[in-house]
């Protein structure tokens, strides 16, 4: 099973500036790695997929890098609204699991 | 517009059985693989099943093999999830997601969730 560790756990920025999640991977998944944003009482909401693609609709601010083990999203000019949870997910490894990381939850100051 | 709207979530007696169903509409639901990706309460999100865009292929995390069963109507455009044995780990809100694209890719869409609990 490929474990995948976020980090930090909590992450605290102003507004205007930039902010790096990391996720890292136990093993290789090439650059089968997704982020996803989660606001309290709502569906998650894919941001990037293929490690650096974004997802339709989403604002050029939010970027994502890196391949093999190691990964992370960048959002630059951080709004209030960009207040969630962050999750990776790898989709290399299946069917046997799509290992979701256990969250960077973002707080904006 | 993509929508996808669960049902059938509820309170359960340890060791009963539900059946989950996310109606999809707005885009070609034949096409498309689809999960079940669930998040107890409080928790991170946990993978639970996958369908092939053709029902062919189902692939389930360990926790819930022989217990849930996957399954789609591409004729009623529904994705299904039969959980038996429930027990009290189950317990959690249940979205149905749509991948980008084949079994091997990510959920580009997802629905609003159905609550289910598990306890006597």
């Amino acid at each position: 099973e490929i474990v995948m560790t976020q980090s930090p756990a909590t992450l605290s920025v102003s507004p205007g500036e930039r902010a790096t999640l990391s996720c890292r991977a136990s093993q290789s998944v090439s650059s089968n790695l997704a982020w996803y944003q989660q606001k309290p009482g709502q569906a998650p909401r894919l941001l990037i997929y293929a490690a650096s693609t974004r997802a339709t609709g989403i604002p050029a601010r939010f970027s994502g890098s890196g391949s093999g083990t190691e990964f992370s999203l960048t959002i630059s000019s951080l709004q209030s609204e960009d207040s969630a949870i962050y999750y990776c997910q790898q989709y290399n490894n299946w069917p046997s699991m799509y290992t979701f990381g256990q969250g960077t939850k973002l707080e904006i100051k | 517009e993509v929508q996808l709207l669960e049902s059938g979530g509820g309170l359960i007696q340890p060791g009963g059985s539900l059946r989950l169903s996310c109606a999809a509409s707005g885009f070609a639901f034949s096409t498309y693989a689809m999960s079940w990706v669930r998040q107890a309460p409080g928790k991170g999100l946990e993978w639970v099943s996958v369908i092939s865009n053709n029902g062919g292929s189902t692939y389930y995390t360990g926790s819930v093999k022989g217990r849930f069963t996957i399954s789609r109507d591409n004729s009623k455009n529904t994705l299904y999830l039969q959980m038996n044995s429930l027990r009290a780990e189950d317990t959690a809100v249940y979205y149905c997601a749509k991948h980008l694209g084949a079994v091997a890719a990510p959920g580009d869409y997802w629905g609003q969730g159905t609550l289910v609990t598990v306890s006597s």
